[in-house]
């Protein structure tokens, strides 16, 4: 247990579909990110979130919706998704320290394991 | 940019010794994290190295050289539980999250 669940933990969606992915950290932490995890490609970042702001975008497709309502949780809205979008979902979060380079680990869920149909 | 390098797969025996390397291209660098991630699970936290040298914490040892742009994780004793995929990612200087390597596939056979 790192204290970051999600849900679901398994997904099957067809392409006109809309779903919805779920982080809650219970780490206190300030800072929440989505990755995509495709099979023998490094972990792509998605979304970065600092004090429920998105401060990261990293040329996601607008498929692909986040939601921060509190520091707490994390959304990752689904609609219209293609095949090449299953992965395994990974959600994280952090400490970050605000205006210093200082770098904190990095707390990670389960992951959803997402399949488009 | 960035751009880390990391091998594939490597397979060891239960009892023995492995290194696994990372190679890495960061402007901004800012330190050297490894993760270990068993299938279907969450990537957990096992090092990180911001200055030169060897870091120990029990069966695992981080190495790093700035200069280099080269780390490796050494893995002693190894145990059949440490069958798993090894993550090096990097932190940069005015980026909030890290970049990973593609990740090293460890198998421990008797």
């Amino acid at each position: 247990e790192t204290g970051v669940t999600q849900t679901p933990r398994h997904l099957v969606m067809g392409m006109t579909n809309k779903k919805s992915l779920k982080c809650e950290q219970h780490l206190g932490h300030n800072a929440m990110y989505w990755y995509k995890q495709s099979a023998k490609k490094p972990l792509e970042l998605m979304f970065v979130y600092s004090l429920e702001e998105r401060v990261e975008n990293n040329s996601v497709p607008s498929r692909f919706s986040p939601e921060c309502p509190n520091s707490s949780h994390l959304f990752l809205h689904l609609h219209t998704l293609q095949p090449e979008d299953s992965a395994l979902y990974l959600c994280a979060s952090s400490q970050a320290i605000h205006g210093t380079d200082s770098y904190n680990e990095q707390f990670f869920g389960p992951g959803t394991r997402l399949t488009v149909l | 940019g960035q751009n880390i390098d990391q091998p594939t797969e490597m397979t060891a025996t239960e009892g023995a010794i492995v290194q696994i390397n990372c190679t890495y291209q960061t402007s901004g660098f800012n330190g050297l994290f490894w993760y270990q991630q068993h299938a279907g699970e969450a990537p957990t936290f096992l090092s990180y190295n911001v200055l030169d040298g060897l870091e120990e914490k029990g069966r695992f040892s981080s190495f790093l050289s700035r200069s280099k742009g080269y780390s490796y994780l050494l893995l002693k004793e190894l145990q059949m539980k440490d069958s798993a995929s090894y993550l090096c990612a990097v932190s940069a200087r005015g980026r909030r999250a890290l970049t990973f390597g593609s990740g090293t596939r460890l198998q421990v056979q008797p």
